[in-house]
């Protein structure tokens, strides 16, 4: 299966660190998003990267970055890290020139990481 | 700013039921919605609307947009406690030359038998 692959799944980190989340994306997709998915709550869009980089960013603050390899994948890295950015963080892959309405349309998402700040 | 708003949040019903989830949405360059169903962690996608008054169905599930009236439902018929998730529906936005998707807060939906 060639679908979105997140690293790891589970995390526990302690307030004041940093951490780093990976993406692989579906094969054949350029365009990696990523997402913050807090309990209770529907994702929230933190910043898509393309072409290596940073095409567009949501309201998070600095402590949250990223990066784009060559091969497309790409990592989050939280800094200084708060009892709030607990939850699962998502990653979604997609084209990013134009589609055509079909069923293969679109972003998949990976499984992603739950992280958790104690 | 950009808003995608669902309701209900909560709905509990019984096996063969008929529900009708709602999703509203005020958003600067519209270009699709999306509705995705989440059971653990990865939203698996449904349906993608672009058109006014165009009913998509895949199964016991269809879904409409209004974009006059800039919402969208999702109805599944018959239900199966297999259908007990929750049912996020998203707004694509076009922002700063780029895609995004707007999340609502999400419907999460049990069925009993």
């Amino acid at each position: 299966d060639a679908g979105v692959t997140q690293s790891p799944t589970h995390l526990i980190k302690t307030r004041g660190q940093q951490v780093t989340l990976r993406c692989s994306p579906k094969s054949g997709h350029d365009t990696v998003s990523w997402y913050q998915q807090a309990l209770g709550q529907g994702p929230q869009f933190i910043f898509q990267y393309y072409e290596e980089e940073e095409r567009q960013r949501g309201n998070f603050p600095d402590r949250f970055s990223g990066h784009q390899f060559p091969n497309y994948s790409s990592e989050l890295n939280v800094n200084a890290l708060l009892l709030g950015d607990s939850a699962l963080y998502l990653c979604a892959s997609s084209l990013g020139g134009w589609w055509e309405d079909n069923t293969a349309y679109g972003y998949t998402f990976g499984s992603g990481t739950r992280l958790t700040v104690v | 700013e950009d808003k995608v708003v669902q309701s209900p949040l909560s709905l509990v019903v019984h096996e063969g039921d008929t529900v009708t989830l709602n999703c509203s949405y005020e958003v600067t360059n519209f270009r699709s919605l999306l509705w995705y169903k989440q059971e653990k962690k990865a939203p698996t996608f449904l349906f993608m609307l672009t058109s006014s008054g165009i009913e998509k169905k895949s199964g016991r599930l269809s879904s409409i947009l209004d974009k006059k009236e800039l919402f969208s439902i999702l109805n599944i018929t018959a239900t199966q406690t297999g259908d007990s998730a929750i049912y996020l529906c998203a707004v694509e936005a076009l922002d700063q030359g780029a895609q995004k998707l707007v999340f609502g807060q999400g419907t999460r939906l049990t069925i009993n038998p």
